[in-house]
Order: C-alpha cells, then structure tokens, then sequence
C-alpha cells in the first residue's frame, strides 16, 4: 500500500529559529514529490516539487530536499516566521501519465511559530 | 476566477439529511479533483474528473456519495442520508489536466450533527 509518513507532527520553534521537516514514503511507481503549506482553514498551497531526477529545490526560505534511493525528503525553514505557522504536508504522485491521478498525501507536520 | 472557490464554507445539516458542496476551479483547468480532510489528517481523494466525466472513483467510500460536473467546470459533490463520521472538510482541486499542479480551494466544513 502506498504510504506517506511524516515527521515530528508537531513542532514549536521560536520566531527566526531555522527547522526541518522529514518525510518518506514507500509510493512505487515515483513521479514526483510536493510538500505543500496548509493554513488553518485555507485549502493547501504548493511549495515545491521535485521529480525523481531532482535533490533539492528551493523556494526562498523553503528549501526541500529528496533522496530517490532511500525514499526521503524533508523541508528545511530558514530564519523562521511567525506567519511559517501552518502544517506543511508531504503529497507523493506514483502516476504522471494522465490515466491516475491520485496523490498519496502525508498527514502533515503541524509547525507553530512563536515570539 | 483567480482561484478555486468552495461553497458553502461551512455547512451543519443533520443526520440522515442530504447535502450538496459546489466547486467552482480555475477557468479552463479541464481536472478537478475531490478529496476529504479529517482533523488532523492529510487529504484524502475522493474523484477526479477529466472534462464532464469522472475518470476515477475510486476514492468514494460508498453509494451516498456521487458528483457531478455536467458542463465540464463547476462541479458538485452530493451525499446522501448523511452520517456524523462524513463530518470533515472536503477540498476541491483543479490543474489545467490530470498530472499537472494541483491548485486548492479553502473547503468546505461539514459538520453532521
């Protein structure tokens, strides 16, 4: 069964302390990696992705990380926010042909940025 | 729109009740997708659809619930005789075709008493 885990579930950390995010997976076939940032009450936004080729990728103070062989990936903040507050949730495709759609979605890691 | 849009944002409607969740995607995305979010859980898929039909079904846990999208744009998720544990947030989805980026609308929040 194709599996997303992530790790820790929650986290505190103080305001412009850095942080990382882990996730693996066991989804096979592998297409690509997101990790997404889900505020409360808000729909999830795109982060970044990564295809099988890719071992890292950054999106300003994101920067996301993927090792193929180990089936690995985590999520490093930089110079934390207080509006970093959300859960960041790791989504694995296994299908990019068009013919299944479905994205194996990580539970998420809840992050809580403070003062 | 400028964005996927849900409504209503919160529905509570009550047991054995019949409700419908509207799906509004981007102009010209030909997918859209339906998934369920639990309290603390990630999403989970519901449908997808490609144009005016659901390519995918696979993810509708029973016959109570069925959607639709008959012109190829908004799209609406039915469930019948409604249940508590349907309570949850259901998202929507849409990409301009299936293995594109997913865009998100903020969900709706059912709440079955």
């Amino acid at each position: 069964k194709n599996q997303v885990e992530q790790s820790p579930q929650s986290l505190i950390i103080l305001e412009g302390k850095n942080c990382t995010l882990q996730c693996n997976y066991t989804v096979s076939p592998f297409s690509n990696l997101r990790w997404y940032k889900q505020d409360t009450g808000r729909g999830p936004v795109s982060l970044t992705i990564m295809t099988f080729s890719e071992n890292t990728k950054s999106n300003g103070r994101y920067t996301a990380t993927l090792d193929a062989d180990t089936k690995q990936s985590s999520l490093h903040i930089t110079a934390s926010q207080l509006s970093d507050s959300a859960s960041y949730i790791c989504v694995v495709s296994g299908d990019n042909t068009g013919t299944a759609s479905k994205l194996t979605f990580g539970t998420g890691t809840r992050l809580q940025v403070t003062l | 729109g400028a964005g996927v849009s849900q409504t209503p944002s919160n529905k509570v409607t009550e047991k054995g009740k019949y409700v419908e969740l509207r799906c509004d995607p981007i102009s010209g995305h030909t997918a859209l997708y339906w998934y369920r979010q639990s309290l603390g859980q990630g999403p989970e898929f519901l449908i997808y659809f490609q144009g005016t039909g659901a390519a995918d079904d696979s993810g509708l846990p029973n016959d109570r619930f069925f959607a639709v999208r008959p012109e190829g744009s908004v799209s609406t998720l039915k469930i019948q005789r409604t249940e508590r544990g349907d309570s949850a947030v259901y998202l929507c989805a849409s990409s301009l075709g299936p293995g594109y980026e997913q865009f998100f609308g903020p969900g709706t929040r059912l709440t079955v008493l």
